[in-house]
C-alpha cells in the first residue's frame, strides 16, 4: 500500500513551458485535493476533486488545470508555467473521514 | 473569513522537556476540524491529531495532545519529552465545512519551526 505518491519529485521549466503534475493514490479515497506551498506560507489550495469526473477551484486556481479521468489519479497542469508557479506541490486525499494525507510533494522551479 | 493563526515562526526546545506550539483559529461555524500536521526537512506532511469542535476530551496521541480551548478559540499542540526527531516544521490545520462533507477543505497557517537541543 504505497498511499499517495507524486511524480515527478523535482523539475525544473523554462517561463512558458507547459507540464503535469501526478498524483496517484491507492488507498480508494473519494477525495484529492491539489496544494501549494511557499516559503513563509502555510499550503494553499488549488483545485480539488470530489469524485471520479469532477473537479473545483480552491483558493488560488489561477494558471492551473486539472483532471480526475480516473478515481486513484488526479492530475495538476500548468499550461504555461510562470516564475511565480515556482513553489511545492503537494497532493493529498481523504475518504469521507477528516484526515487528508499527503503524498511526498513536488519541487517545481521555473525559471 | 477563516483563518489559522501561528505567532511563533520558530521555537526552541531541550529534549526530553515538553512544549507547546499555539494555534488560534477564527470562525463563525458551529462545527469544525481542527489538525496539526508535521513536516520533517524531508519534506512530506505528516498526520499527527485531530479534535473536532464537539469533542468534550482533549485529543491525544502517544506524546501528541492537543489542548482544545473553544471559548478562546484556541488549539494549541502539546509535545511531551521532545525528541531530537521532533526537530520540524509545524502546521495548524482547519476543515473548513461541516464533517465529512464532499466540499470540504483544510485551511493552513503560516507553521512553526520546532528545534530540538541535545
Amino acid at each position: 500500500n504505497a498511499g499517495v505518491t507524486q511524480t515527478p519529485k523535482f523539475r525544473v521549466l523554462k517561463t512558458g513551458q507547459s507540464m503535469t503534475l501526478l498524483c496517484a493514490q491507492d488507498m480508494n479515497h473519494e477525495y484529492m485535493y491539489w496544494y501549494r506551498q511557499d516559503p513563509g506560507m502555510g499550503l494553499r489550495l488549488i483545485h480539488y476533486s470530489v469524485g471520479e469526473g469532477t473537479t473545483a477551484k480552491g483558493e488560488v486556481p489561477d494558471g492551473y488545470n486539472v483532471s480526475r479521468l480516473k478515481k486513484q489519479n488526479f492530475l495538476l497542469g500548468l499550461e504555461s508555467a510562470a516564475p511565480s508557479q515556482t513553489s511545492v506541490y503537494f497532493c493529498a486525499s481523504r475518504t469521507s473521514g477528516e484526515t487528508q494525507y499527503f503524498g511526498p510533494g513536488t519541487r517545481l522551479l521555473v525559471l | 473569513a477563516q483563518k489559522i493563526t501561528q505567532t511563533q515562526p520558530g521555537m526552541f526546545v531541550q529534549e526530553k522537556e515538553a512544549v507547546t506550539l499555539d494555534c488560534t483559529y477564527d470562525t463563525s461555524d458551529q462545527s469544525y476540524g481542527l489538525f496539526w500536521y508535521k513536516q520533517p526537512s524531508s519534506g512530506e506532511m505528516i498526520f499527527l491529531i485531530y479534535q473536532g469542535s464537539y469533542d468534550e476530551q482533549n485529543a491525544t496521541e502517544g506524546r501528541y495532545s492537543l489542548n482544545f480551548q473553544k471559548a478562546r478559540k484556541s488549539a494549541n499542540l502539546v509535545i511531551s519529552a521532545s525528541q531530537l526527531g521532533d526537530s520540524a516544521m509545524y502546521f495548524c490545520a482547519m476543515r473548513e465545512g461541516n464533517y465529512g462533507g464532499a466540499t470540504n477543505k483544510l485551511i493552513f497557517g503560516t507553521g512553526t519551526l520546532l528545534a530540538v537541543q541535545p
